[in-house]
């Protein structure tokens, strides 16, 4: 039951430049849209949401943009820095909470 | 430190056996989560309670079962452990009931190996 995918397993960024990760999901219910970040032997931390109400949040140099009549939203980071490296999980919510499988982020110094 | 303490930290048995996993939620936060992240794969939804009640539930196998006790904190209990079930698992809490807005807390996960 993917209700939420994050195609791109892995990206890899220069430091400086816009890292954006996407995420796509198939139920119109959700009205909620959140991303966790995901260091080794640590468990997620939220970043950043969004609610199905509005299409752009901003939060320092993370925005999420939400596009509901694609059912696709996705992460930018500007600029990257190397303590970005982590994994980063796309989340969607209506009555729980469904996360995607994650996108490894690699930033480069 | 998100505040959400989960325990054991490792736990490697054997098929068949039974284990609990214990979790204690942020201080003040009155829902608790469930999660299984396996090998490659995202967080699996599986249990969300909320002051002792079950709320919602998610992907979460027969042999599974969870509580909620009066202090809050939950138990995951994993029985006819499967090879299949080794995976991380993983507790969160919010302050609320809907998970929509919620911010949900994770604690450090516990790593389940099953031989």
């Amino acid at each position: 039951d993917q209700q939420v995918k994050q195609n791109s397993p892995s990206l890899s960024v220069q430091e400086g430049r816009i890292s954006i990760l996407n995420c796509d999901y198939t139920n119109s219910m959700f009205d909620y849209f959140l991303w966790y970040k995901k260091y080794p032997a640590e468990g997620p931390t939220f970043l950043i949401s969004i609610s199905s109400i509005k299409d752009k949040n901003e939060d320092g140099r993370f925005t999420v943009f939400l596009n509901k009549s694609a059912k696709h939203l996705s992460l930018h980071i500007v600029p990257s820095q190397p303590g970005d490296s982590a994994v980063y999980f796309c989340a969607a919510s209506y009555n729980d909470m469904r996360f995607g499988a994650g996108t490894r982020l690699t930033v480069k110094p | 430190d998100s505040g959400v303490t989960q325990t054991p930290k490792h736990l490697i048995t054997a098929t068949g056996q039974r284990v609990t996993l214990r979790c204690s939620p942020r201080s003040g936060d009155l829902s608790v989560y469930w999660y299984q992240q396996s090998l490659d794969q995202g967080l699996q939804f599986l249990i969300q309670y909320y002051n002792g009640e079950e709320r919602a539930k998610g992907n979460i196998l027969e042999r599974f079962s969870a509580q909620q006790f009066p202090d809050l904190h939950s138990e995951l209990n994993l029985s006819s452990l499967e090879l299949g079930d080794s995976a991380l698992y993983f507790c969160a809490s919010s302050l609320g009931m809907a998970s929509g807005n919620n911010e949900q807390f994770f604690g450090p996960g516990t790593r389940l190996t099953v031989l």
